[in-house]
Parts: structure tokens; C-alpha cells; sequence
């Protein structure tokens, strides 16, 4: 079993949609999840983060984590033309003096006019 | 806004070469990480650094990868002899304090490397 699997998509909408992004993930000892955001041949960049469970909100995006199914969504209200891009969850694992990230395999958005 | 840069944007070499790639992490960032993303899969973990040593590195960072921090600015991953299947695209990312909690990741704008 993959530690974090994402649909990789592609996930096409018209512009003004509501999208949900999902992620599972397997390891019980991930504390902090992330969303990433990625556009064609350039970094991750981050867009939210949350830990334990429950959702945070900000603006247009909203994370949300259910620990106990080991399951994780972003929303996007309202979505834009600027939105589509690669949407990447990512998970933290404590590894000692530094924290590395597991990534899922991202999904790609369109949003269209 | 402070960012991590990496160089070169592309590169392209022969099997069997060797290749550096060079980062240069945001200025009072003490982790530093390398990545990897294969075309069309994941991001992948290669390896994390602080205080001029290897904190953990993943299976895929085996004897043919090396990371040096040079100096006080750059931190460089080398590969000895490149395979076919190290083309990929490879992220450097910083990190203020990676000793858990929440410490956001920074991340370059990667290199691509084509080995032929």
C-alpha cells in the first residue's frame, strides 16, 4: 500500500465550481498535511497546512482532515482560471532532526472560462 | 521575499558523468532538503541536511549521490555517474527550524536533468 495516494486526474471545471481535492494516506504517524500547489516546471509552493484534525479556512481554500479514516480534502470555492494548476498534498513525518515531506502524486486542475 | 534559487534552470549530460547541482537557500534557513520528481510521478525525498551533516537520507540516495554545503551560502547535490533514470526534475528546499512543529518547507524552482 502507497503511503499517500492522490487521483492524479486530470480534473477539468468551469470556472465559478466548487473543487474537492482528496488525499488517503496510510502512515498513523503523520502529524501535519499540506497542500502544495504546483504550476508546469516550477517548485511546490505552499498553500496550506494543517494539524490533527478539522478544518481551517483561508479565503477561497479550505483544508480539512479526518485522522481517524486517514483522509484529507481541500476545497476551492469559487474557482478561477488561475487555479488550474497540479495540486499536490503532502504529509510530514517526523524523521529525527529535520522533517521530511511524503507527497502524493498531485492532481491536475483546469478550471475553464 | 526571500527565495531559494537553484542553477543551472536545465542540464544535460552524458551517462556516466558527473553532475553538480547548486542551491542556494533562503539566508537564516539552517535544513536544508534535495528532491526529486521523476516526469510525470511524485516528488520524492532524497535527503536532509543540517550542521554540515546528513540528517536522513531515503533509499534512493544511495553512493552515487552526495550533498556538501560549501560554503555559507550554496548547498550542492552531486551525482557521480549519472544513470538514465536520474533524469528528473530536482528540488532544493529550506526550512528555518526542522526539529518538528510546524516549519514550512521552501522550495526552489528545481533543476531539470536530462541524462543521455
Amino acid at each position: 500500500q502507497k503511503e499517500v495516494e492522490q487521483d492524479p486526474g486530470p480534473l477539468s471545471v468551469p470556472e465559478g465550481a466548487i473543487v474537492s481535492l482528496n488525499c488517503t494516506y496510510s502512515n498513523s504517524a503523520f502529524q501535519y498535511f499540506m497542500w502544495y500547489r504546483q504550476y508546469s516546471r516550477k517548485g511546490p509552493e505552499l498553500l496550506m497546512y494543517t494539524y490533527s484534525s478539522g478544518n481551517k479556512e483561508d479565503g477561497r481554500f479550505t483544508a480539512q482532515v479526518d485522522k481517524s479514516s486517514k483522509y484529507i480534502s481541500l476545497f476551492i470555492r469559487d474557482s478561477q482560471p488561475s487555479d488550474s494548476a497540479t495540486y499536490l498534498c503532502a504529509m510530514e513525518g517526523w524523521a529525527g532532526t529535520a522533517s521530511k515531506l511524503t507527497f502524493g502524486t498531485g492532481t491536475r486542475l483546469q478550471v475553464t472560462l | 521575499e526571500p527565495e531559494v534559487t537553484q542553477t543551472p534552470s536545465h542540464q544535460v549530460t552524458q551517462m556516466g558523468q558527473e553532475v553538480i547541482l547548486r542551491c542556494v537557500p533562503i539566508s537564516n534557513h539552517l535544513y536544508f532538503y534535495w528532491y526529486r520528481q521523476i516526469l510525470g510521478q511524485k516528488v520524492e525525498f532524497l535527503v536532509s541536511f543540517y550542521n554540515n551533516e546528513i540528517s536522513e537520507k531515503s533509499e534512493i540516495f544511495d553512493d552515487q549521490f552526495s550533498v556538501e554545503r560549501p560554503d555559507g551560502s550554496n548547498f550542492t547535490l552531486k551525482i557521480r555517474s549519472t544513470k538514465l533514470e536520474d533524469s528528473a526534475m530536482y528540488f532544493c528546499a529550506s526550512s528555518e527550524d526542522g526539529t518538528g512543529g510546524w516549519d514550512e518547507q521552501f522550495f526552489g524552482p528545481g533543476t531539470r536533468l536530462t541524462v543521455l
